[in-house]
C-alpha cells in the first residue's frame, strides 16, 4: 500500500509565526485531504486537494501530485491552531493517514 | 446536509466482554463507510471499509468484525475484547471517491 510521511513530527511556535507542514506519499493518488485533530479527538476537514492550491483564511494547501507531495501553510498562527495535523492521500477506495505533525502554539 | 453519528463517546469494558459500536449517516445514499482506530502514537489505522450493504473489506486481521445491515449503518463488533483493543475508534463516510468526513469517535478502554 501507499506510504505516507509527514514532517516535522513536532513543531512548537509562538503565536503569530508562520509554518509549513509537509506530506510525502509513495504512489499516485486519486486525491488528498488535510485534517486537524482537536484536543477532543475530532477530525476537522481542512482541505480536499488532489492537486493545485487552495486557501481558506490563514490556511492554504498545495498538492503537487506528479512529485508526490503536499504542503500545508499556516500563517499568523493562533493558540487555537494547536493539535495534530494529518494528511491522508486516497488510493482507490481508502484514505491512508500519515503519523501527523503535532503543533503547539504558545501565547 | 449530511451528518454522521457515532456512539457511545466513551466506553469502559472488561476483558472478554463483547463490543458493539454503531455509526449512522444521514442525508446521503450509498455512502462508502469506514472504521479507523487510533492507538497511542497518533496514527490512524484503517480497520474496515464498505462500499455497499453487506460488502465489507478488512484491512487488518484481528479480534474485530464489521457489518453493514442497512445502507447508512455501519457496526463494529467483537465477541471478546482484548486489552490491545483499547483505542480511539472513528467512523467515516464519503461519496465514492470523494471527500471523507469523520464522526466524533468512541474512546474505548478495555480493563
Amino acid at each position: 500500500g501507499i506510504q505516507v510521511e509527514q514532517s516535522p513530527p513536532d513543531l512548537i511556535l509562538q503565536e503569530g509565526a508562520n509554518s509549513t507542514l509537509r506530506c510525502n506519499f509513495s504512489d499516485s493518488v486519486n486525491n488528498l485531504q488535510w485534517f486537524h485533530q482537536n484536543p477532543w479527538g475530532q477530525l476537522i476537514n481542512l482541505f480536499y486537494i488532489p492537486s493545485g492550491t487552495k486557501q481558506n483564511g490563514r490556511l492554504s494547501a498545495t498538492t503537487v501530485a506528479t512529485e508526490r507531495y503536499s504542503l500545508l501553510y499556516i500563517s499568523s498562527s493562533q493558540t487555537t491552531d494547536s493539535g495534530v495535523y494529518f494528511c491522508a492521500p486516497r488510493e482507490y477506495s481508502t484514505l491512508t493517514f500519515g503519523k501527523g505533525t503535532m503543533l503547539l502554539v504558545s501565547p | 446536509s449530511q451528518t454522521i453519528h457515532q456512539w457511545p463517546a466513551t466506553l469502559v469494558q472488561p476483558v472478554g466482554s463483547p463490543l458493539s459500536l454503531e455509526c449512522t449517516v444521514e442525508g446521503t445514499s450509498n455512502p462508502n463507510l469506514y472504521w479507523y482506530r487510533q492507538a497511542a502514537g497518533r496514527g490512524l489505522q484503517l480497520l474496515f471499509y464498505s462500499v455497499g450493504i453487506g460488502q465489507i473489506s478488512s484491512e487488518v486481521p484481528q479480534n474485530l468484525s464489521a457489518s453493514r445491515p442497512q445502507d447508512r449503518q455501519f457496526i463494529l463488533s467483537s465477541k471478546k475484547l482484548l486489552l490491545s483493543d483499547s483505542g480511539f475508534y472513528l467512523c467515516a463516510w464519503s461519496p465514492t471517491g470523494g471527500e471523507a468526513f469523520f464522526g466524533q469517535g468512541t474512546r474505548l478502554t478495555v480493563v
